[in-house]
């Protein structure tokens, strides 16, 4: 049980938008930043948004973040077939002394 | 380039230690931190801990304390990870990340991940 919330799966077709959720509490999200991670089939996780809403160098502006209160969300926009990977939401949590991940969203492009 | 190189596959059996290295290349390694996340068979990731590459300083997931130890050898910018008392779910895919000291800038170069399977 992670203390992170994802959806398990999300799907959508090419050219759609999608967002994926991330659920926390006070202790976690509530208080401290959001990064998000891209884990394409059989490789190392890739950071893709960090706080909260910020793009690494080379990131497309198709994905961004959003947070409110103790929710946050990653937006894709113009969903393409590589965008196909598994998604995870990462936050520091106060409680813990530890950063927390989401359980993972994995994404299907139909 | 920025990257870290990690050490090969490992199997071992219950009980037994294992050592990951993690080896830092295309920037000042005593200016980052660098967190250990494995990844069981089918399943999310779980951070293990972070050491400073600055002094030595170290914080571990609450369920691993006693069992792991980080280091690093700053004189060839390395980085290790040393798990013992293995158990079967100890099985997984082990990465080592460049984690700056502060939160909120994320885990931004990533190892190539070592398997570690533990089966008698």
């Amino acid at each position: 049980q992670s203390v992170l919330t994802q959806p398990p799966s999300a799907s959508g077709t090419p050219g759609q938008r999608v967002t994926i959720s991330c659920s926390g509490s006070s202790s976690n999200i509530g208080s401290n930043t959001v990064n998000w991670y891209q884990q394409l089939p059989g490789t190392a996780p890739k950071l893709l948004i960090y706080s909260n809403n910020q793009r690494p160098s080379g990131v497309p502006d198709r994905f961004s973040g959003s947070k409110s209160g103790t929710s946050a969300s990653l937006a894709i926009s113009g969903l393409q077939s590589e965008d196909e990977a598994d998604y995870y939401c990462a936050a520091w949590d106060d409680s813990l002394n530890a950063p927390v991940f989401g359980g993972g969203t994995k994404l299907t492009v139909l | 380039q920025v990257q870290l190189v990690q050490s090969g596959a490992e199997v071992k059996k219950p009980g037994a230690s294992v050592k990951v290295s993690c080896k830092a290349s295309g920037y000042t390694f005593t200016s980052y931190g660098i967190s250990w996340v494995r990844q069981a068979p089918g399943q999310g990731l779980e951070w293990m801990g972070w050491i400073s590459a600055y002094n030595g300083n170290t914080n571990y997931a609450q369920k691993l304390q006693g069992r792991v130890t980080m280091t690093t050898d700053t004189s060839t910018s390395t980085a290790y990870m040393e798990l013992r008392s293995l158990r079967s779910d100890d099985t997984a895919v082990y990465y080592c990340a460049r984690d700056p000291p502060n939160w909120g800038y994320g885990m931004d170069v990533w190892g190539q991940g070592t398997t570690v399977t533990v089966s008698s």
